[in-house]
């Protein structure tokens, strides 16, 4: 079955660090780009960050509110994307999803996980 | 940044309805948009991708339209399971960028 199941979310400080994971199967994981996107209380989707396949260098890119933050990487090997949090905020606090653009198809996400939920209070 | 100006903010209609929600780009996306929806507790569902092209298994109800900065989606005759947030998403440029969502009510 193609999925992405994500966890490692919880509570945390402020100022604490976390790291999110996201499983991937049933698809060659390694051959696409993979995003995060969180969904805070109360508010809209917002995209977190990216990172690029091999063939692209495995590079990144962010959104402006988690740049020097936030880290988007992967390991090909487990079929795995990962979200390392650190400095963290109270508006950091939100559901955290793995989703997959695909290029096939308009480069939007075709593939959603159920999301992992990362909250943070004192 | 490109910001992405969606409306209405809300809406509520009556089964059999026709919907129309819209998103503005504030500059030339092309066709790069995608529509979202996504009901309480559940991941968001691709609806249309490129602006029109309608998701495999999605209902042919549901169809979008528009390029460069103004963009629609419709649906021809509102369904009960239709209820939800709908969202567009841009992919033009970095960063990514949603539409604040549409929550639609059923009357």
């Amino acid at each position: 079955e193609v999925q992405l199941v994500e966890s490692g979310g919880g509570l945390v400080q402020p100022g604490g660090s976390l790291r999110l994971s996201c499983a991937a199967s049933g698809f060659t994981f390694s051959d696409y780009y993979m995003d995060w996107v969180r969904l805070a209380p109360g508010k809209g989707l917002e995209w977190v960050g990216r990172v690029r396949n091999k063939a692209m260098s495995y590079t990144t890119k962010y959104a402006a509110s988690v740049t020097g933050r936030f880290t988007v990487s992967r390991d090909d090997s487990k079929n795995t994307l990962y979200l390392q949090i650190s400095s963290l905020k109270i508006e950091d606090t939100a559901l955290y999803y793995c989703a997959r653009p695909n290029s096939g198809s308009g480069w939007t996400f075709d593939l959603w996980g159920r999301g992992t939920l990362v909250t943070v209070s004192s | 940044d490109i910001q992405m100006t969606q409306s209405p903010s809300s809406l509520s209609a009556s089964v059999g309805d026709r919907v129309t929600i819209t998103c503005r780009a504030s500059q030339d996306i092309r066709n790069d948009l995608g529509w979202y929806q996504q009901k309480p507790g559940k991941a968001p569902k691709r609806l249309i991708y490129a602006a029109s092209s309608l998701q495999s298994g999605v209902p042919s109800r549901f169809s979008g339209s528009g390029s460069g900065t103004e963009f629609t989606l419709t649906i021809s005759s509102l369904q009960p399971e239709d209820f939800g947030t709908y969202y567009c998403l841009q992919h033009n440029d970095y960063p990514l960028t949603f539409g604040q969502g549409t929550k639609v009510e059923i009357k």
